[in-house]
C-alpha cells in the first residue's frame, strides 16, 4: 500500500515571498501520477500541479512549480511570489494505478501573511 | 454549470437517524469516489465506483451504503448515525481507464453534523 508523508503541518510566509511545501511517497509502483491539491477556507478541493511518474521534467503552472526526484520518492511544491489568496490547506496525492486509487497526505496549511 | 454536485452541502441530525448524500458528475468520467474528511482535515478514501462496479471498498463500517444507479450518479446511504460519524464527505470523480490522469474533480463537500 501506499503511503504519502508531508512532515510541515504548518506553515507561514510574508506575502510576494516563495516557500517549498515538502512531500515524501512511498510505493512499489512504477507508473502513477502524483498532485498537488489547494483546499481554501470555501473547503473547495482545487487541483494546483500534476506530474506523472514517467516524465523527468518537473511540472510548472504559473506561480507554482514541483520538485520531483523520483529515486528519492519526493515531490515539493514551490510557490513564487505567494498571495493572499494561497491561504489554504495544501495536500499531497499519488495517484496508483493498480488499484485506482487517489490517497492523500496529512496536508500543510499555508498563511500568506500580509 | 456545476461538474460535480452533492446535496446537501450541509445536514444537522440526531444520533440513531438514518441519511443519504446524493452526488452526480456531469464530466463523462467513469470512476466516482466517496471520501470522508475529518476534524483534523484528513482525507481518507471510502469506496469508488467504476461504471456501476464497486471497485474500492475501504474499512467503513457497514452502516455506509453506497449506491450507483449510473455512471454519472453515486449516492451515499448511513444508518443508524453516530457521533463519531461528523464530518465532511466529498464526492468525486475522475476518469481512470482508458486515457485518464487519475485526476480527481471534487463536490463542494456535505458537512454532516450528528447531535
Amino acid at each position: 500500500a501506499q503511503t504519502v508523508t508531508q512532515s510541515q503541518p504548518e506553515m507561514s510566509v510574508q506575502e510576494a515571498e516563495t516557500v517549498t511545501l515538502s512531500c515524501t511517497y512511498d510505493t512499489s509502483e512504477s507508473n502513477y501520477y502524483l498532485f498537488w491539491y489547494k483546499q481554501p477556507p470555501s473547503r473547495q478541493m482545487i487541483l494546483v500541479i500534476r506530474q506523472e511518474a514517467y516524465k523527468q521534467q518537473n511540472a510548472t503552472e504559473n506561480r507554482f512549480s514541483v520538485n520531483f526526484q523520483k529515486a528519492a520518492k519526493s515531490f515539493s511544491l514551490k510557490i513564487s511570489d505567494s498571495q493572499l489568496g494561497d491561504t489554504a490547506m495544501y495536500f499531497c496525492a499519488f495517484f496508483n494505478f493498480g488499484n485506482e486509487k487517489l490517497t492523500f497526505g496529512t496536508g500543510t496549511r499555508l498563511t500568506i501573511i500580509p | 454549470d456545476t461538474a460535480v454536485s452533492q446535496t446537501p452541502k450541509y445536514l444537522v441530525t440526531q444520533m440513531g437517524n438514518d441519511k443519504s448524500i446524493k452526488c452526480e458528475q456531469n464530466l463523462g468520467h467513469d470512476t466516482m469516489y466517496w471520501y470522508k474528511q475529518d476534524s483534523k482535515k484528513f482525507l481518507k478514501i471510502m469506496f469508488s465506483y467504476n461504471n456501476k462496479e464497486l471497485i474500492i471498498n475501504e474499512t467503513v463500517p457497514n452502516r455506509f451504503s453506497p449506491k450507483s444507479p449510473d455512471k454519472a450518479h453515486l449516492n451515499l446511504h448511513i444508518n443508524s448515525l453516530e457521533l463519531g460519524d461528523s464530518a465532511v464527505y466529498f464526492c468525486a470523480s475522475s476518469q481512470v481507464r482508458g486515457s485518464g490522469t487519475g485526476e480527481l474533480f471534487f463536490g463542494e463537500g456535505s458537512r454532516l453534523t450528528v447531535l
